[in-house]
């Protein structure tokens, strides 16, 4: 059973572009979760999403950050028009059905550069 | 705010002996998790207590959780040079939200 997957493992993008992460949860695994981290700094939690649905979405960015994960194929963050303040580690996360936190599963991120 | 607060930043140890982080948090929690984050690398799940829980172990790794003081404690018994890495707690709030909360993380450098 392979781990969460995301690629690309490293993104460089200049200012304005756009950068799409992907991230395949585990088998069976219907919650995604995403985060961002900053240098020296702990995960923050950015969107939680289930199949085709957006469950919580209290810590995306309001412009130009997006996720989805649709019935088919991986969950998809995408930030639009990047500037040099998105250069972070992602981490993705997936759990299986169910509530009150239940041990969630990290990929081994993708770190974004903006130059 | 961060929900969990690691404590302290950093920790230079020699190997062999025991190392405690603690974690506080300010909200009602379903339950609170420690992960371990190699440099570089994602995180890894150490351990997941439950809000009715006061200790739990796991291997050289042993948990507690005071609920009434918002607070968690991580003890590293016997201590090896592959332990160094950064260790975080996260915590899942109460009331059916889900979603991990993390805090900055404690550093963990064990010197051999």
């Amino acid at each position: 059973n392979a781990g969460v997957m995301q690629n690309p493992r490293h993104l460089v993008r200049r200012r304005g572009q756009e950068a799409r992460l992907r991230c395949s949860p585990m088998k069976g695994h219907s919650h995604v979760y995403w985060y961002r981290q900053l240098p020296e700094e702990g995960l923050k939690f950015m969107v939680y999403l289930q199949k085709e649905n957006i469950i919580d979405e209290s810590g995306m960015p309001k412009e130009r950050f997006s996720a989805e994960f649709p019935k088919e194929g991986p969950s998809i963050l995408r930030i639009q028009q990047v500037v040099r303040g998105d250069s972070a580690a992602y981490f993705c996360a997936s759990s299986p059905p169910g509530r009150g936190g239940t041990e969630a599963f990290f990929g081994q991120g993708t770190r974004l550069t903006v130059v | 705010s961060q929900q969990g607060e690691e404590d302290p930043q950093a920790l230079s140890i020699q190997e062999g002996e025991n190392a405690t982080m603690n974690c506080s948090y300010k909200t009602s929690i379903n339950n609170l998790q420690w992960y371990r984050q190699n440099s570089g690398r994602g995180l890894v799940h150490l351990i997941l207590i439950r809000s009715n829980e006061r200790e739990k172990h796991s291997g050289r790794l042993r948990v507690t959780l005071d609920t009434s003081k918002k607070s968690s404690s991580l003890l590293i018994t016997a201590s090896r040079a592959a332990d160094t890495a950064s260790y975080f707690c996260a915590t899942t709030p109460g009331g059916g939200a889900d979603g991990l909360t993390f805090g900055k993380g404690t550093h963990l450098i064990i010197q051999p």
